[in-house]
């Protein structure tokens, strides 16, 4: 079975913190991807990569970037976190385009 | 720029209807995948069916099937006989296929269904 994990189920943390949400993959995927998920608007792209080192920016990427050091693991990292960042946060990786994408179980981070 | 669109936030359906659910796209690119998920009250997301730009039949898996109308850049799920645990969150979602493959989704669909 594919496996996309995400290494926090919960976080709190403090405004201004810097934060690192990792998510490792098992199945030798080109692309990754981080969502926020917020009731009302959906799953919102906040970066994406598509091979080691390469990243693009989503529709949301302010406040936010990313690390792809090694094909298996992508980091959304949150320079200084605010509360506006508290949210929902998923992870998915795909072999290509016409192959569907894989989710892991979330990170619910919240900004106190 | 992709951008999808789910108008529908909340659907209540009796038990063993059919139920569509509405998803429109904006995309310049002229190649494109189309996908549809299904999200539970336990958080996960689950891959329902794929459609191709260019894939001349309509997509079906068991009882989902897309609507696909590519003139209208409409997508939408058509679930047949709905049973009480299709409720959930229903989201669709589009990639484009040259370049780098950015996958975008909709606002999502509350499904209910009722007994």
């Amino acid at each position: 079975d594919v496996k996309v994990t995400q290494s926090s189920r919960y976080l709190v943390k403090r405004t201004g913190e810097k934060v690192f949400l990792e998510c490792v993959q098992d199945m030798d995927h080109e692309n990754m991807f981080w969502y926020r998920q917020d009731p009302g608007l959906g799953l919102r792209l906040i970066y994406f990569s598509y091979d080691v080192k390469m990243k693009e920016k989503g529709d949301i990427p302010e406040g936010y970037s990313v690390s792809r050091e090694k094909k298996e693991r992508f980091s959304l990292i949150l320079e200084s976190a605010s509360t506006n960042q508290t949210s929902m946060y998923l992870c998915a990786s795909s072999l290509g385009t016409h192959n569907e994408a894989f989710f892991g179980q979330g990170t619910r981070l919240t900004v106190v | 720029a992709q951008k999808i669109t789910q108008t529908q936030p909340g659907m209540f359906v009796q038990e063993k209807e059919a139920v569509t659910l509405d998803c429109t796209y904006d995309t310049s690119d002229p190649s494109y995948g189309l996908f549809w998920y299904k999200q539970p009250s336990s958080g996960e997301m689950i891959f329902l069916i794929y459609q191709g730009s260019y894939d001349q039949q309509n997509a079906t898996e068991g009882r989902y099937s897309l609507n696909f109308q590519k003139a209208r850049k409409s997508a939408n799920l058509v679930i047949s006989a709905s049973q009480l645990g299709d409720s959930a969150m229903y989201f669709c979602a589009a990639v484009r296929i040259q370049g780098a493959q950015k996958l975008v989704f909709g606002q999502g669909t509350r499904l209910t269904i009722n007994p």
